[in-house]
């Protein structure tokens, strides 16, 4: 059973335009939600992290969403760009826990 | 920078044969992981480690053992390798209390 629901599996988007990528959860022990970026044949990189005390995080283009009370956090990719087609994983994990709970993964295609 | 080192980029192997993939890094991570991520799928864990010579099976530990006779090394072994376990396997390691990952180019195995 999978702790942490990612949507959608996949999306383009335009150059320039907003990606949005949607995760749910569960568990409210969890309390670190990290996200990670794979380029095809190499392993996923963390891209952005948020614990629940804080309702967003930005990072350059990138930018996380969260909020507690519904149990959902979600990415925002601004002004898309080629290089940022990629999958993108979610994930959460609880205090003193040893294993991260990832999401299925989406698939970003950015289009020039 | 800190790494994480899987020793093949990519394996071809015949079926039956036993396999070893092997996985370092130079973080003094107590943690490590084995994931194999298949289209569709997502990341799929198979065995994890929280200590010198202390293993856990994950998800799908079936056809798979591990060995973790050093800190910083995590070997997965394929039994007697067959063609449904041809895949991309990840290797990942962790401080505890953490909770991020740092993960592995990945080895592309495939058993013919």
């Amino acid at each position: 059973q999978q702790q942490v629901k990612q949507s959608p599996q996949s999306l383009i988007v335009q150059k320039g335009g907003i990606s949005i990528i949607n995760c749910a959860y569960e568990n409210t022990a969890f309390d670190y939600f990290p996200w990670y970026q794979q380029f095809p044949g190499k392993g996923p990189a963390l891209l952005i992290a948020i614990r629940p005390d804080v309702s967003e995080k930005k990072e350059g283009r990138f930018t996380i969403s969260f909020n507690k009370s519904a149990k959902q956090f979600s990415l925002h990719i601004m002004d898309s760009q080629p290089g940022d087609s990629a999958t993108y994983f979610c994930a959460a994990i609880a205090r003193n826990d040893y294993k991260l709970s990832f999401g299925a993964g989406t698939t970003v295609t950015v289009r020039a | 920078d800190v790494k994480v080192t899987q020793s093949s980029r990519y394996l071809v192997k015949r079926t039956g044969e036993k396999v070893f993939l092997e996985c370092v890094q130079d973080m003094d991570h107590e943690n490590m992981f084995w994931y194999r991520q298949d289209p569709g799928l997502g990341l799929r864990l198979i065995y994890f480690s929280y200590d010198v010579k202390m293993k856990e099976k994950g998800d799908i530990p079936e056809g798979y053992s591990v060995s973790r006779e050093k800190k910083e090394r995590f070997s997965l072994i394929l039994e007697s390798a067959s063609t449904n376990q041809t895949s991309m396997y990840l290797c990942a390691s962790s401080f505890s209390g953490f909770g991020g990952y740092t993960f592995g180019s990945g080895t592309r195995l495939t058993v013919v």
